[in-house]
């Protein structure tokens, strides 16, 4: 049971707009910066988002992050089949002492 | 450019030991924190330890201390995780990663507990 919940798969039609949400507490989200990792089956997670909104270098703009309270919101616009992956939010738990993550959400262009 | 290539990993039996490491080129080493992370096989990430320039602090997720001991050597641009009394359950890929946010991860060594 990951302290963060996220849905377990997410779908949308190809050029469409996807959003994941990251629900946690104020033990963490509410009080923590938020961060995104898209990974691919079998590769290396890659950081998308980080502070909750800013993106690294590199990251195409129609990837955006967003947090209200507790709950941190990944979206991606104009999706593309090679978005196909799983997201995960991440942040620090001031309560466990521990940065915990999400379990998951895997992403289907239809 | 940024490189973290972890080694160490294998097949061990429980109650067995691992020690991996990660070496670190293209940045300065010893200007970050840097962390451990792990993934089951099927699973979802799960982050093992951190562990600060100078190692002053060092932080364990609960599950793993006591077992496990982060250490880092800045003079060889490596970072390392000792794994003691294995189970089972910490058979995964263990990456190495830069701290906060994980921004550059190596690709992984594969950790597989089993009689």
């Amino acid at each position: 049971q990951s302290v963060l919940t996220q849905p377990p798969s997410v779908y949308a039609a190809s050029g469409q707009k996807v959003t994941i949400s990251c629900s946690g507490s104020s033990s963490n989200t509410g009080n923590y910066y938020v961060s995104w990792y898209q990974q691919f089956p079998g590769t290396t997670p890659k950081l998308l988002i980080y502070d909750d909104y800013k993106r690294p270098s590199g990251i195409p703009d129609r990837i955006s992050g967003s947090k209200s309270g507790t709950s941190a919101t990944l979206g991606i616009t104009g999706l593309q089949t090679g978005d196909e992956a799983d997201y995960y939010c991440g942040a620090w738990d001031g309560s466990l002492n521990a940065y915990v993550f999400g379990s998951g959400t895997k992403v289907t262009v239809l | 450019q940024v490189q973290l290539v972890e080694s160490g990993g294998g097949f061990v039996k429980p109650g067995g030991s691992l020690r991996l490491s990660c070496a670190a080129s293209g940045f300065t080493f010893s200007d970050y924190y840097m962390s451990w992370i792990r993934q089951a096989p099927g699973k979802g990430l799960e982050w093992v330890s951190y562990i600060s320039t100078s190692a002053n602090t060092i932080l364990y997720a609960p599950s793993m201390k006591g077992r496990f001991t982060i250490s880092r050597d800045n003079a060889k641009n490596t970072l390392y995780l000792q794994m003691n009394n294995l189970r089972a359950d910490d058979t995964a890929v263990y990456y190495c990663a830069r701290w906060g946010p994980f921004d550059y991860w190596g690709q992984g060594t594969l950790v597989t507990v089993s009689s």
